[in-house]
Order: C-alpha cells, then sequence, then structure tokens
C-alpha cells in the first residue's frame, strides 16, 4: 500500500513569511495527525484529526498556525507569520480508529526559517 | 503526570554487541498501549512494535526483543548483535486510551553502531 505523502521535502523562508505542508494520508485511515520536531527532540503532537473534525489542538499555536482536513482525506498545515522558532520537521501521519493500531509516518517537511 | 522517560541520550556500541534502550512511563490510564520506533537518517519514523498494558508477554522478532514489565513502568528494547544499519533514534511512546487517544513520545535515543 502506498504510504503517507507529504511535500514538500524542504522549505526555506524569512521570517514573517507564510508557508503551507500537504499531507495524504494512507487510504482508509481515518485519523490524521501532525507533528513538529525540533532538532534533538521527539515528535510534538500539534492537531489531531479524525475524518475532518479535529480531536485535539491543544498544542497548536493558533495565532499563527492553521490546519484543516478537507473531506476527511487530504490536510494542510499553515504557519503565518513564520517565526525562527517554527524551524523544525513537520510530520504527518495517519492510522486506522483503533487505538491499538501504529501511526504510519511520511517523511516529514524540513523547514528552515532565515 | 502522563509522560515517556528516555534516560539515554545517545548510545554508541560496537558492530555485534548487544544493546538495551530504555523506556519508562507514567499514566494515569489503566489501559494503553506502547510503541517503539525507528527514525533512520532519511527522517520518516518506521514503526517497530506496539504492546498492550495487559499482555506483559515479552517479544523477539530477529534481533530485537522488548521487555515489557508493568511493576517498573519499563518498556525496554534490545538489539542482539547490533549492525551499523541500526544507527538511528529510537523513539518510544505511549497511547492513552482516555480523552482523545493521545500519543506521548520519548526525547529519543540515539544509538550509533560503529563498524
Amino acid at each position: 500500500e502506498a504510504g503517507v505523502a507529504q511535500s514538500p521535502r524542504y522549505k526555506i523562508i524569512e521570517k514573517r513569511q507564510s508557508v503551507a505542508f500537504w499531507c495524504n494520508p494512507i487510504s482508509g485511515h481515518a485519523t490524521l495527525y501532525w507533528y513538529q520536531q525540533i532538532l534533538g527532540q521527539g515528535p510534538k503532537l500539534l492537531i489531531q484529526f479524525q475524518n475532518n473534525g479535529v480531536v485535539d489542538d491543544s498544542q497548536l499555536p493558533k495565532d499563527r498556525f492553521s490546519a484543516e482536513r478537507l473531506k476527511g482525506v487530504d490536510s494542510t498545515l499553515k504557519i503565518q507569520p513564520a517565526k525562527l522558532e517554527d524551524s523544525a520537521v513537520y510530520l504527518c501521519a495517519s492510522s486506522l480508529g483503533d487505538p491499538n493500531q501504529p501511526q504510519h509516518f511520511g517523511d516529514g517537511t524540513r523547514l528552515s526559517i532565515l | 503526570a502522563q509522560k515517556v522517560t528516555q534516560a539515554q541520550t545517545e548510545i554508541s556500541v560496537v558492530e555485534k554487541e548487544d544493546v538495551t534502550l530504555d523506556c519508562v512511563y507514567e499514566t494515569r490510564d489503566t489501559t494503553y498501549y506502547l510503541f517503539w520506533y525507528k527514525q533512520p537518517p532519511s527522517g520518516e519514523l518506521v514503526f517497530l512494535i506496539r504492546r498492550n498494558s495487559f499482555d506483559e508477554q515479552n517479544e523477539i522478532s530477529g534481533r530485537y526483543s522488548w521487555n515489557f514489565q508493568k511493576s517498573t513502568s519499563s518498556f525496554n528494547f534490545t538489539i542482539t548483535a547490533s549492525q551499523v544499519v541500526d544507527s538511528a533514534v529510537y523513539f518510544c511512546a505511549l497511547r492513552l486510551t482516555s480523552g482523545t487517544y493521545k500519543y506521548i513520545f520519548g526525547t529519543g535515543t540515539r544509538l550509533k553502531v560503529l563498524a
């Protein structure tokens, strides 16, 4: 089966600019996650969708970050305006609905803020 | 608190040595799931194993084995006869069954296997 697809793979922008990331989960996976992974740290959940509804966005900096999942499939994560501390890898993952099912991760988008 | 602690930041071993990666967790949930993921230099997190909180059987898969001890809240991962290809960052994760089924990741252990 095809894995989780993410684009772009790399992105370099200047602070205060905006950026968007795209994720296409594994077909049939109801749950989609966006994580931020800062260098040397573990992934930190930004937002979790169940189909097209938000389940958990408690750690999403809502003043600058937004995410949507249209029709319960693809998702986009946007940052506007970007800050230096947003430099990180943004990982998308998907899973089936059961809690015992593992997440499957994409390759991530490496974001560098100048 | 609900968290995962991987106290070993980095481990270096010589090829063919055995190595154990430690994972200690805290949770209020009586039912939960534990996972190990591998993150090679390419960046993608790869699922290795899942363990239910009510199943304390240890598991072996090839050179990999996992020791789950509920009494000490630990879920340790051992690689036998390590190989250079095992070099990666390994993450232990806890999935809750309350609330939003949140995943909580540890900070990871970087394993370097030297030829």
